[in-house]
């Protein structure tokens, strides 16, 4: 069955510094991973997908993210943090392009000016 | 272009109640999946609707029941509403059948209060 672990359900950073956000996953087969970020009372925003193409991913804002099959993991960076990363980030993975999306907890970002 | 666009914003129910929500896809989107979010955890999915049928679903009773319309809008109906349903209700479209399309665009989502 497929899982997501983030480690680290909150993180605080300095603005201007880097930011690392951890993910591991389990999936019986090459998975679809996914970052997306929420901001308060809003929904979810697509950070960065890999998708079995490029095992390092660019996305939005500036973020990326390595695909380690060895390692199972996908964690999420940011050379420089800005006040406006502040938010909750899960990591995502699915099995296949229909399939469902499974969640990881959540990892809440802070940003300390 | 309009993106996944959900109603209502809110909503107070009282236990034992029955509930709709609604979502609208992103133009071009022929399948919608619903999620709970509850607070302070990660979106859990409840099912997947596609050519108006539901494809998959997830760990949910069957209080929990949906709808997809020819136009691909989607209802997910709760009925014998319980304290634990108050939740965010998240719903997201895709399109599996277009080529390179592998991710879902999510609505801003119905926050659901039961009291």
């Amino acid at each position: 069955a497929q899982s997501v672990t983030q480690l680290g359900s909150h993180v605080s950073v300095s603005e201007g510094a880097l930011v690392l956000l951890r993910c591991n996953y389990s999936s019986s087969v090459p998975p679809y991973l996914f970052w997306y970020v929420q901001y308060p009372n809003q929904g979810l925003q697509l950070l960065l997908k890999y998708t079995s193409a490029a095992t390092l991913v660019k996305g939005i804002n500036g973020f990326e993210a390595e695909f380690k099959k060895s390692e199972t993991s996908f964690h999420l960076t940011k050379p420089s943090a800005h006040m406006s990363d502040a938010a909750e980030y899960f990591c995502a993975v699915s099995d296949t392009s229909y399939d469902k999306v499974i969640f990881g907890p959540g990892t809440s970002l802070s940003v300390i000016p | 272009d309009a993106g996944v666009t959900q109603s209502p914003t809110h909503l107070i129910k009282t236990r034992g109640q029955q509930v709709t929500l609604r979502c609208s896809p992103k133009s071009g989107h022929d399948t919608v999946s619903w999620y709970q979010q509850a607070l302070g955890q990660g979106p859990q999915f409840i099912f997947q609707y596609y050519e108006e049928e539901e494809r998959q679903r997830g760990n949910f009773p069957d209080r929990f029941s949906g709808h997809q319309f020819p136009n691909y809008s989607s209802e997910l109906n709760v009925n014998a509403l319980l304290l634990g349903d108050s939740a965010l209700y998240l719903c997201a479209s895709s399109s599996p059948s277009r080529k390179g399309s592998y991710e879902q665009y999510f609505g801003p989502g119905t926050r659901l209060t039961v009291t």
